[in-house]
């Protein structure tokens, strides 16, 4: 059962356009989303993440949209840039006991190209 | 700050071997601790989650007896995979969780098993 879904393994964008990148979600105890960067061989980077109270967040180039009626997110990056070229992840997660948030759950990742 | 470190970034070991992976939070203390796999072009795959001083919880369907899981400081957990064999061989990354809401990645280990 994939909780989490990125339903689009590919994303070809222009340099200087912008990038979207969506995800979807079917488990509604999550209120925690981020955004990872991720080359072949490495651990992820965390970009941004965005909590269930909001339904946007912004820093710099990133921005994460969340539709909480829809279990549906998206990173626009803008301006894009080739050195935006990487996999993306987004990841989401849920409080446990009280005091943190437990563990994180993937989706199958965006490949996303920046030509110049 | 929150940076974690995990080595050996690759390994390869003789199939019935076993192979140890650390992960260390440098510059803070992680009461819990994240271990997934991730098979080329899919997802990372949750295998189990590690508290400092207690069992690790293993998602359905991970071995725990094949994939041993210690955590006995707030900085250090480490992953056996015991008794090798060439289907194990993955890309394992641990993470950290710090505070609240700040997870850490590790830079993973590339497992060869032959």
């Amino acid at each position: 059962d994939q909780q989490v879904k990125q339903n689009s393994p590919s994303l070809s964008v222009q340099e200087g356009r912008i990038s979207i990148l969506n995800c979807d979600y079917t488990n509604s105890m999550f209120d925690y989303f981020l955004w990872y960067k991720k080359y072949p061989a490495e651990g992820p980077t965390f970009l941004i993440s965005i909590s269930s109270i909001k339904d946007k967040n912004e820093d710099g180039r990133f921005t994460v949209f969340l539709n909480k009626s829809a279990k549906h997110l998206s990173l626009h990056i803008v301006p894009s840039q080739p050195g935006d070229s990487a996999v993306y992840f987004c990841a989401a997660s849920a409080v446990t006991g009280g005091t943190s948030y437990g563990k994180l759950t993937f989706g199958q990742g965006t490949i996303l190209t920046v030509h110049p | 700050g929150a940076v974690v470190s995990q080595h050996p970034s690759r390994v390869i070991c003789k199939s019935g071997t076993s192979v140890k992976i650390e992960c260390r939070s440098l510059d803070f203390q992680a009461t819990t601790m994240f271990w997934y796999r991730q098979f080329p072009k899919k997802s990372l795959m949750l295998m189990a989650t590690s508290n400092e001083g207690s069992k690790a919880t293993y998602e359905q369907g991970v071995e725990k007896d094949k994939f041993l899981i210690n955590h006995a400081s707030l900085t250090l957990s480490t992953l056996t995979v015991t008794s090798a064999h060439p289907e194990d061989s993955s890309f394992y990354i641990c993470s950290a969780l710090m505070g609240y809401d700040r997870y850490t990645f590790g830079s993973g280990t590339r497992l060869t098993v032959v």
